[in-house]
């Protein structure tokens, strides 16, 4: 990717489980977004973290940054068929006017 | 909230056709547009960042010549895949903002497929 990595690339979990992605990048950001993705679809915006932040929750989404080591985490809690999707981060550069994807983890929900 | 429109969804055509796929912010003005090129199975690679009123800033690797970016309004930008070949087949996704530090809206994408 353009700019970094997640891991894991696929993840496969029941509904009710707990999910967790990691998502680490290159360079310094002024903030990192959490995007959704259905099979042939736009991105979804799911939750924005400024680089002065640590944590962030939205409503079953949890997301933690940690800028000295470049990388951020997104929890799905409880989670339900319909969250089946690819997820990717994104970061946003200093000067706001670069924006790069991370590879991307697809995570499947299994009812 | 936001909404992009991306237009068409979809398109089908024969080598060395131009086609143009417009992106419309429909109810904020967007100062700035992103045009990405995802591959199957892949992330979205950044193509080409658009303001309005000024020329694209592309991405290293990316031909301007190739992919032709006009961004002519608060509410448009348009991408032209010019003499498209089958290598250039690939789904075509636009965002768009408002300012810096807010998220960008995404269209639905475009899937262009060249015979």
């Amino acid at each position: 990717s353009q700019q970094g990595e997640e891991d894991p690339q696929a993840l496969s979990i029941q509904e009710g489980e707990n999910a967790t992605m990691n998502c680490s990048y290159k360079t310094s950001i002024n903030n990192l977004q959490w995007y959704r993705q259905n099979s042939g679809r736009g991105l979804v915006h799911l939750i924005l973290i400024r680089s002065n932040e640590r944590e962030k929750h939205s409503g079953r989404l949890r997301v933690t940054l940690d800028t000295s080591k470049k990388s951020s985490s997104l929890l799905i809690t409880a989670s339900r068929a319909a969250d089946t999707a690819s997820y990717f981060c994104a970061t946003a550069s200093y000067n706001f006017n670069k924006f790069y994807f991370g590879s991307g983890t697809k995570l499947n929900v299994k009812p | 909230g936001a909404v992009v429109s991306q237009h068409p969804s979809r398109v089908i055509c024969k080598s060395g056709t131009s086609v143009k796929i417009e992106c419309r912010s429909l109810d904020f003005q967007a100062t700035t547009m992103f045009w990405y090129r995802q591959f199957p199975k892949q992330s979205l690679m950044l193509m080409a960042t658009s303001n309005e009123g000024s020329k694209a800033t592309y991405e290293q690797g990316v031909e301007k010549d190739k992919f032709l970016i006009n961004h002519a309004s608060l509410t448009l930008s348009t991408l032209t895949v010019t003499s498209a070949h089958p290598e250039d087949s690939s789904f075509y996704i636009c965002s768009a903002r408002d300012s810096m530090n807010q998220p960008q809206h995404f269209g639905d994408g475009t899937r262009l497929s060249i015979l």
